[in-house]
């Protein structure tokens, strides 16, 4: 089956730990999306790329970082910088300028 | 920027009533603008989207119109039934090729 996957579905972080998020595509899709979604506060874009090795903050990358080393994969890292974590997490992959399609999430807890 | 305003923020309509939910943009670039809807603990999946040379789509009880001038788009969805209710988002796409989200709006169909 053609989709997106995020892992690990529930993911629990002690403070000062950073954390790895998992998304994979195996819809043959040039972009791909992070976003964090607070209560109240919708789909918040933190990082994005259009084409593998390149990639582009965006409106709340500070704490995070991802890499795009393969077409398939965009994993997200929760470091110690990012004080308020806590959040459900979505990745997301399209064609450029497309329909996007959504993982299932992960939710972030900092214990 | 590429800001996306949504409203309202939450919804409640009677079964059988129709829905409306607005949202307005700043970038004149934009020219993707889907819709989502997202139900609890999942991700967002796309109902209808419309492209910038486009006024009005409609797929069954679901239409989408886009006003270019006065940069606004809005959703419409007809007949309402309890299982319409849900998160949903609007976005927009623009030169940066960045998706961003309104807030989104609760919608609750009472039977």
């Amino acid at each position: 089956d053609g989709g997106i996957t995020q892992s690990p579905k529930y993911l629990f972080r002690k403070e000062g730990q950073n954390v790895t998020l998992s998304c994979e595509q195996n819809l043959n899709h040039d972009a791909m999306y992070w976003y964090r979604q607070d209560p109240g506060q919708g789909l918040r874009l933190i990082y994005y790329s259009q084409i593998v090795n390149d990639f582009q903050k965006g409106d709340i990358a500070e704490g995070y970082s991802v890499s795009r080393e393969k077409k398939e994969s965009f994993p997200l890292t929760v470091t110690s910088a990012q004080k308020n974590p806590t959040a459900f997490y979505l990745c997301a992959s399209s064609h450029r300028r497309g329909e996007a399609f959504f993982g299932q999430g992960t939710r972030l807890t900092v214990v | 920027g590429e800001n996306v305003e949504q409203h309202p923020s939450t919804l409640s309509v009677q079964e059988g009533d129709s829905a409306v939910i607005k949202c307005t943009y700043s970038d004149s670039a934009s020219n993707y603008f889907p819709w989502y809807k997202q139900e609890l603990g999942k991700g967002p999946q796309l109902i209808i989207d419309i492209r910038s040379n486009v006024g009005e789509k409609k797929d069954q009880r679901i239409a989408v119109t886009l006003n270019k001038t006065a940069k606004h788009f809005s959703l419409h969805i007809t007949e309402t039934q309890p299982e319409d209710s849900a998160v949903y988002f609007c976005a927009q796409q623009g030169g940066s090729e960045k998706l961003v989200f309104g807030k989104g709006t609760k919608l609750t169909v009472n039977p």
